[in-house]
């Protein structure tokens, strides 16, 4: 189990909107990172700090913030964005936890 | 551009240490925080733990009693050692930067990961 829980699977249809959640209680204090990760590649940081892209991601990636959820969310979704995506934040002891991991179909 | 590049043994068998060392280059190690992270086949991310430039360290909980990591910062690297290997050890190993302010701990930097196959 983890203590970050995403969907595992989301489905899109190209230039639809994806959204992927990430639940925890530890999100209700911390803020939440999100890797995109594709197959022999190594993971992308595409949001930090629930909400802020980091230099050279594309503007189509933004993250939201309610509660304890954070929401990961691709609009225009293109086939290049089809990968697996893994939330993080860190608790109170200062442990890192990822979520188990969404991916992403594009169809 | 920050780099990093993993190196170690690809294979390494059960009870041994398995050791690999991430090499910076591209910037400075200091001011940062360096973490490993591993993707058993198959599954998802796990985070193992860090170091910060002044050597203090944190490892996730689990791992605690056989992770060592250390950092060799006037050569800008970091090692990671992880005793009494077993098969549930076999990963694709990576090492990262982490930044880490106001509340947020991230990785915005990764080498490209070694995959360490534990058996006999």
């Amino acid at each position: 189990s983890f203590d970050l829980t995403q969907p595992p699977s989301v489905s899109v249809s190209p230039g639809q909107t994806a959204s992927i959640a990430c639940s925890g209680d530890v999100l209700g204090a911390k803020y939440a990172s999100w890797y995109q990760h594709k197959p022999g590649q190594s993971p992308v940081l595409v949001i930090y700090q629930n909400y802020r892209r980091p230099s050279g991601i594309p503007e189509r990636f933004s993250g939201s913030h309610s509660g304890n959820t954070a929401t990961l969310t691709i609009s225009g979704t293109q086939a290049m964005d089809e990968a697996d995506y893994y939330c993080q934040a860190w608790d109170s002891t200062s442990t890192v936890l990822f979520g188990g991991g969404t991916k992403l179909t594009v169809l | 551009q920050v780099q990093l590049q993993e190196s170690g043994p690809g294979l390494v068998k059960p009870s041994e240490t398995l050791s690999l060392t991430c090499t910076v280059s591209g910037g400075s190690i200091s001011g940062y925080y360096w973490s490993w992270i591993r993707q058993p086949p198959g599954k998802g991310l796990e985070w193992i733990g860090y170091i910060f430039y002044s050597g203090s360290t944190h490892y996730k909980p689990s791992l605690k009693n056989r992770v060592t990591i250390s950092g060799d910062m006037s050569k800008n690297r970091f090692s990671l050692k992880l005793s009494s290997a077993t098969a549930a050890d076999t990963a694709v190993y990576y090492c990262a930067r982490t930044i880490a302010v106001a509340g947020t701990f991230a990785f915005d930097f990764w080498g490209q990961g070694t995959l360490v196959t534990v058996s006999a």
